[in-house]
Formats: structure tokens, C-alpha cells, sequence
């Protein structure tokens, strides 16, 4: 089982409507999740962070966490063709000598419909 | 000028010649670590470093080594390049101390194609 695994799509949808990207962890002690957004030929930018269960919202962007079910999920609103791009979700792990570091998914390319 | 800087941008190439990435970055952070990407296998770790002294490898440092040569540098060498190591590769870097937070910056990338 992977670490960290995302549908890599690609996910096709139309502008003006929801983009839902998941993303399910296998340790249970993660306490740190993000969302990364990489567009073509780029490096990772990060867009959302969350820590507690239930949602985070930021503008047109709502992360969703469930620890119990080890599955985090990014939601993007009224989407738009500037949203197309590969959504990476990263998670920490924590290693035995006590340090952190970050696991990637494979990523989802998403595409946005004009 | 960019806070993680990536030299070279592009490099081609061939089997069994040594390669040497450079990365360095203005921001002062303590933590630097170096990923390769491949098109649907994501962002994996390579090695990072929490300090000078503190080298650590990541999920696949086979046939990668690294040097902390201070707190700002960060260098990623193949000392035989294999073209199944043509990739995109990035280095990032994260502040000591952030305490659950772990944002990354990441430098713009260096895309190396072994022939």
C-alpha cells in the first residue's frame, strides 16, 4: 500500500462546477495535510493546509479531513480553466527518531472545460 | 531573485557521466531536501538534511549522494547517470521549527535527461 494515494485522473470538469480531488493516507499518526497545485512545467505551490477534522475553507477552495478514515479531500468551487493543473496531496510522517518530513501522492491532473 | 535557486535548469546527458545539481537558497532554513518527479509517481524523496551535519535518506537515494556544504547549499550528484534517472528534480526547503506546519518552498526545478 502506498503512503500517500490519489487518483491520478486525469478528472474532466466543466467550468463553473465542482472539482472534488481525493486523497487517503496509510499512517495513522499524520497530523499535517496539504494540498500543492503544480501547473505544467512548474514547481508545487501550496494552497491549503489543514490539521483538524471537518473542513477549511479558503475562497473558492474547501479541504476536507477525516483522521478516522485517513482521507483528506480538496473541493474547488465554481471552477475555472486557470484551475486546470496536477493537485499533489502531501501528508507528514513522522519517522522513529522523532523528525518529520512529507510524503507526496502521484497527483491528480485536473482539467477544466470551458 | 528567486528564494530557491536551481542550477542548471536543463541538462542532457549521457550514460555514465557524473551530474551534479546544485541548489541554494536565501531564505535560511534549516531543513533542505531534494525530490524527483516522474510523470504518475508524484513528488519522492531522495535524501534531505535538518542541518550541515545531518544527511538522511529519503525513499530513493540508490545511486544518488548528496552535500550539505553549508546551511544555504545543498548539492544532489549521480555519479554514473542511468537514463532511467531522466527526470524532473526538485529541492526545497522548510524553516526548523514550524511545529506541525512543514511548508515547503520549492525551487523551480531542474530537468536532467540521461541518454
Amino acid at each position: 500500500q502506498k503512503e500517500v494515494e490519489q487518483n491520478s485522473g486525469p478528472l474532466s470538469v466543466p467550468e463553473g462546477a465542482i472539482a472534488s480531488l481525493n486523497c487517503t493516507y496509510s499512517d495513522r499518526g499524520s497530523q499535517s495535510f496539504f494540498w500543492y497545485r503544480q501547473y505544467s512545467g512548474k514547481s508545487p505551490e501550496l494552497i491549503m493546509s489543514i490539521y483538524s477534522n471537518g473542513d477549511k475553507e479558503d475562497g473558492r477552495f474547501t479541504a476536507q479531513l477525516n483522521k478516522a478514515s485517513q482521507y483528506v479531500s480538496l473541493l474547488i468551487r465554481d471552477s475555472q480553466p486557470s484551475d486546470s493543473a496536477t493537485y499533489l496531496c502531501a501528508v507528514n510522517k513522522f519517522e522513529i527518531q522523532g523528525a518529520q518530513k512529507l510524503v507526496f501522492g502521484q497527483g491528480t491532473r485536473l482539467t477544466i472545460n470551458p | 531573485d528567486a528564494d530557491v535557486t536551481q542550477t542548471p535548469r536543463n541538462r542532457i546527458t549521457k550514460t555514465g557521466k557524473r551530474i551534479m545539481l546544485e541548489c541554494s537558497q536565501t531564505k535560511g532554513h534549516d531543513r533542505m531536501y531534494w525530490y524527483r518527479q516522474d510523470p504518475g509517481l508524484g513528488l519522492r524523496l531522495i535524501y534531505y538534511s535538518f542541518d550541515v551535519k545531518d544527511i538522511n535518506k529519503g525513499e530513493i537515494s540508490d545511486g544518488y549522494s548528496v552535500s550539505r556544504q553549508a546551511q544555504a547549499k545543498f548539492s544532489l550528484s549521480l555519479e554514473s547517470a542511468i537514463p532511467n534517472q531522466t527526470a524532473l528534480y526538485f529541492c526545497a526547503t522548510r524553516r526548523d521549527g514550524d511545529s506541525g506546519a512543514n511548508v515547503l518552498t520549492f525551487g523551480a526545478g531542474s530537468r536532467l535527461t540521461v541518454l
